[in-house]
């Protein structure tokens, strides 16, 4: 357990469907981030927040919409997805933006887009 | 574009044996980061050293950064059958030290 936790575990979902992803951080900090991680390819930054505020969208496609209502809580609304849109989406956070400090992940949900 | 590059993509050991997994990358870095992943799982930060550090120890963990050759290694002592995960390198740069990660090296021990 690294005190991040995210649901649903597995998500299949029709490319006509809306649904969200939530992550949840017991550990107190102040950054939180939205990762994708697809088969043979680098683990993809989507979204970055510190303290509330987005601080960086990495050229995602607006039919992904992160929200952030408080510093332990994030969401990744999904509508209208791709087929390749599906992946392993890891949410992680870290004691604060700034300065040299690990990230916690948590376990990630598999989500499949049919 | 990708920073941080593993090698070798795939290892496989027996158990007792040692593991090294090579980091290269492109540019410069405030500090480097290893994480483990098992199947399907989230990542688990394992050690991180920063860009004036040369080598740093966590149990059966050595990690070493060289700047000029812009490499770093991780070495596994004495490798378990639990040792069996992915392992990423990932490179903090930047205004606030932006992490990325590379593509993984993925570890099998057999016991």
């Amino acid at each position: 357990e690294t005190g991040v936790t995210q649901t649903p575990r597995h998500l299949v979902m029709g490319m006509t469907n809306k649904k969200s992803l939530k992550c949840e951080q017991h550990l107190g900090h102040n950054a939180m981030y939205w990762y994708k991680q697809s088969a043979k390819k680098p683990l993809e930054l989507m979204f970055v927040y510190s303290l509330e505020e987005r601080v960086e969208n990495n050229s995602v496609p607006s039919r992904f919409s992160p929200e952030c209502p408080n510093s332990s809580h994030l969401f990744l609304h999904l509508h209208t997805l791709q087929p390749e849109d599906s992946a392993l989406y890891l949410c992680a956070s870290s004691q604060e933006l700034q300065g040299a400090y690990e990230q916690y992940f948590g376990p990630g949900t598999r989500l499949t887009v049919t | 574009s990708q920073q941080g590059e593993e090698d070798p993509q795939a290892l496989s050991i027996q158990e007792g044996e040692n593991a090294t997994m090579n980091c290269s990358y492109k540019t410069s870095i405030n500090n480097l980061q290893w994480y483990r992943q098992n199947s399907g799982r989230g990542l688990v930060h394992l050690i991180l050293i920063r860009s004036n550090e040369r080598e740093k120890h966590s149990g059966r963990l050595r990690v070493t950064l060289d700047t000029s050759k812009k490499s770093s290694s991780l070495l596994i002592t004495a490798s378990r059958a639990a040792d069996t995960a992915s392992y990423f390198c990932a490179t903090a740069s930047g205004g606030y030290q932006k992490v990325t990660f590379g593509i993984g090296t993925k570890l099998q021990v057999i016991p």
